[in-house]
């Protein structure tokens, strides 16, 4: 993508194991966000980490930002087969009212 | 979950024709936008609105427009549809009544759209 990626593109693990996944974007960003898309439904906020922040937690969700190598990690600790869905990170401008997203991760949680 | 209805879900048109999409929101957000998901593009903006008749042109505008008559309604036209606008659409709404800054986008189910 010209603005940014996900990696891997797909992954595949088993339950109780972690699931980690790669944002990076190329432009100076005001906040970066992460977002969870079951099969056939829209897009579900799950965690938005702000530039001068490093790292944030929700559950059994961490995100981390590095934007002096402008990107962001999402992790998953003790997945369960309904984080099966695909993973999405999204990056706001200067004037924060827009969202770019990467091309997301497709997570595949086996029970 | 957001008060987002998309309508209608699912549509199946022929080359040429027109399309309007609506999207209806019962939260007083401020801003709306409109994306299309296709594979291996994840979501790109097609159109979104700061306002009642206020709108803007994303990154895939070209064969869209939009309309913002009232707070909870934005309607996507494809004025003369093609095969190339097979995708599924997404509505998505943020930000209150005071801006978006920093907030997360809530999202509609999609429209699932076919054109033969």
């Amino acid at each position: 993508s010209q603005q940014g990626e996900e990696d891997p593109q797909a992954l595949s693990i088993q339950e109780g194991e972690n699931a980690t996944m790669n944002c990076s974007y190329k432009t100076s960003i005001n906040n970066l966000q992460w977002y969870r898309q079951n099969s056939g439904r829209g897009l579900v906020h799950l965690i938005l980490i702000r530039s001068n922040e490093r790292e944030k937690h929700s559950g059994r969700l961490r995100v981390t930002l590095d934007t002096s190598k402008k990107s962001s990690s999402l992790l998953i600790t003790a997945s369960r087969a309904a984080d099966t869905a695909s993973y999405f990170c999204a990056w706001g401008g200067a004037a924060g009212n827009k969202l770019t997203f990467g091309g997301g991760t497709r997570v595949l949680v086996k029970p | 979950d957001a008060g987002i209805t998309q309508s209608p879900r699912h549509k199946v048109t022929e080359t040429g024709t027109p399309v309007t999409l609506r999207c209806h929101q019962t939260e007083n957000h401020r801003y709306m936008y409109w994306y299309r998901q296709d594979p291996g593009h994840g979501l790109r903006l097609i159109h979104y609105s700061y306002g009642v008749k206020d709108t803007d042109k994303g990154e895939v505008s070209d064969g869209y427009s939009v309309s913002r008559s009232k707070t909870e309604d934005f309607l996507l036209t494809l004025e003369s549809a093609t095969s190339s606008q097979t995708s599924v659409y997404f509505c998505a709404i943020s930000g209150g009544d005071r801006g978006p800054s920093n907030q997360p986008q809530h999202f509609g189910d999609g429209t699932r759209l076919s054109i033969l």
